[in-house]
């Protein structure tokens, strides 16, 4: 069966820092891969979106970055967190016609 | 641009009541639609699934319709349940080759006991 692995589950890093939140996904091939963010009180967001392994989009401009470095995992970065880069963060799989989630990431940035 | 729209925005009904969650998009132009169910600090459950093609889904207590022309859905629970209390979230899929799900803000729903 599929699974998706989302880590870590909280996250408190300092302005200014680094970020990676990974995410991969098990039991499929070649699926669609998602990143949202929900801010508090907030519906979800799509940061980005990629169709293949070396190929994303991006939904919004801003701090972050994602890349897929294999077919199955999904990484999500930036070299310098603001305080506005606090939120909720998703990762999604699909290969169709069923979209998964998996448990999140809550990010607070200090 | 695909907007999703969920009305209300929160609700509260007491054990045992039947209740409709409503959700409406802008393009009819979709691939599918999703409900979803998220508990606080949790991720999304994926509740049900509705083709573009299709008009209804049901899966236990929960019934799910879709009416593409209109650009609507409904979530109906039957004889609600403590447990039920949740965010409920629909999202369609946009049929590219990204099927990216568009959400909306959710229904937050409180059933007391």
């Amino acid at each position: 069966s599929q699974t998706i692995h989302q880590w870590p589950a909280t996250l408190v890093q300092p302005v200014g820092s680094p970020l990676s939140l990974e995410c991969t996904v098990e039991g499929t091939s070649n699926p669609n891969l998602y990143w949202y963010r929900q801010a508090a009180g907030r519906g979800l967001q799509l940061l980005f979106y990629s169709v293949g392994i070396g190929q994303i989009s991006s939904e919004v401009p801003q701090n972050l970055s994602a890349s897929r470095p294999q077919d199955r995992q999904f990484i999500l970065s930036s070299k310098k967190l603001l305080l506005s880069d606090s939120g909720f963060y998703l990762c999604a799989w699909r290969t169709r016609p069923e979209a998964f989630f998996g448990q999140g990431t809550r990010l607070t940035v200090v | 641009k695909q907007e999703v729209t969920q009305i209300p925005a929160a609700l509260s009904v007491p054990e045992g009541e039947n209740l409709v969650l409503n959700c409406s998009f802008t393009d009819s132009a979709i691939y599918n639609l999703q409900w979803f169910r998220q508990d606080p600090g949790k991720g999304l459950t994926s509740l049900l699934l509705i083709q573009s093609s299709q008009r209804e889904q049901t899966s236990g207590r929960l019934n799910a319709s879709l009416d593409k022309s209109s650009g609507r859905s409904t979530l109906y629970i039957a004889a609600s349940q403590p447990g039920d209390s949740a965010t409920y979230l629909c999202a369609v899929s946009l049929m590219d080759s990204s099927y990216k799900l568009i959400f909306g803000s959710g229904t937050r729903l409180l059933v007391r006991p």
